[in-house]
Parts: structure tokens; sequence; C-alpha cells
């Protein structure tokens, strides 16, 4: 079945440092959503991307539509110990309900 | 805001068990979602319903039934609790279109089948 892959697995990274991770797949997607989840609780949307090439932001976020339509990354500026927790990449199969998940980049900051 | 919410955030159930997840939007959403989570493994779809009383299933769907009999509900049925089914249970919404949406999950559901 369709798969996507997501990069880093996880990452420590200092409090101020910028992160950056990437969801790569063989499928084409319509749209790609990025969320954040933190331990015991539900996913966040945080960015959605409607058109290739298309870079969006939200804050210290910011997100890009690759122009294959096969791919995506996020990026985080300055971090801070609240960005800790999961994010996770989906990418929307064409002309379906479906969409597709990365399992997630795993993300600690340290103070 | 779109407001996702689960019936209930931890469950222990025993094996056998018929067992009853609940999740309700207020935001007159038409597509209703139920995914089960599991470390490495990402989210997996078991069924999702675009309408009230229609389904289809997702790709996961043995050994579970849905029901949608309005639309702000939406709600997961184990039939006979089995231990493979310890997980945990998001439930989203998203408008109506298949084009361009974005789905909205709850809190979540932790499940224990023992």
């Amino acid at each position: 079945g369709q798969q996507l892959n997501q990069s880093p697995q996880s990452m420590f990274i200092q409090e101020g440092e910028d992160v950056s991770m990437n969801c790569t797949s063989s499928s084409i997607f319509n749209t790609w959503l990025w969320y954040k989840q933190d331990p015991g609780e539900g996913p966040v949307l945080l960015i959605a991307l409607y058109k290739a090439g298309e870079l969006t932001s939200n804050g210290r976020l910011t997100a890009q539509f690759g122009i294959t339509r096969k791919d995506s990354f996020l990026n985080i500026s300055a971090s801070i110990p609240s960005d800790v927790g999961i994010y996770f990449c989906a990418g929307q199969l064409g002309g379906t309900y479906k969409y597709i998940f990365g399992t997630g980049t795993r993300l600690k900051v340290l103070a | 805001d779109v407001k996702v919410t689960q019936s209930s955030r931890y469950l222990v159930k025993r094996t056998g068990e018929k067992v009853f997840l609940e999740c309700v939007q207020d935001m007159d959403h038409e597509n209703m979602f139920w995914y089960r989570q599991d470390p490495g493994l990402g989210l997996r779809l078991i069924y999702f319903s675009y309408d009230v009383k229609m389904k289809e299933k997702g790709d996961i769907p043995e050994g579970y039934s849905v029901s949608r009999e309005k639309k702000e509900r939406f709600s997961l049925i184990l039939e006979s609790a089995s231990t493979n089914q310890t997980s945990m249970y998001l439930c989203a919404s998203s408008p109506p279109g298949q084009v361009f949406y974005e789905q909205y999950f709850g809190p979540g559901t932790r499940l224990t089948v023992t």
C-alpha cells in the first residue's frame, strides 16, 4: 500500500535552534497536512497545504508542498521547550477521502 | 473552532466484551473517520462515513463495525474485544468535498483489552 516516509524519526535540539523535518512518498497527493501530537492527546492541525510549491507559515512554523506533489517539509524556527511532541504529516490521495499518515518525528528540546 | 469530542479518554475492557466508542463533532461536518494509532505503525483508517447511515471500510475494518445515525455522532463498535485491539483510537471529522479538505481530530481514547 501507499507509504509516507517521514524523517528524522526523532531529534534532540537545543532551545533556540531551528528544526526541519520532511515527508516523502511515491504517491502524488492533493493536500498535505502537518499535525502536532502531545502524549496522550489527539493530533492538532498546524498547517494545511493545497497547491504544489505552496509555502505557508503559522507563527514560527513554515511548511511547503513539494513541486512534485510527492513531498513536503516542515520547519520550526527558534524552538522553545513547548515545541516538544510528535509531529507528523498526512497526504491526501487525489479524488479520495483517504489520508496517508507518516509515522512521526519525535522532537525533544533541551533548555 | 472545530470541536471533536470522544466519550472516554481511557477504557479497560475484558476479552470478549462488546465495546462502544463514541465520537461527536459540533461543526456540522459530513465526513467522520475512525483511526487506530499504534507505535511504529502510524494512523490506520478503520472506517469512515460521508453521510448519515453511510459508511465505508478503511484499511483495517476486521473486528470493528460503525454506526452513524445522526450527522454529529459516529460510533465505533468492537463486537468482541480482543487483546490485539488494545490501542489508541482517534476520531476525526472534516467538511464536505473530496478535493481539498482538512481533518480535525478528537483527543483520543486509549483502550486496553485484558
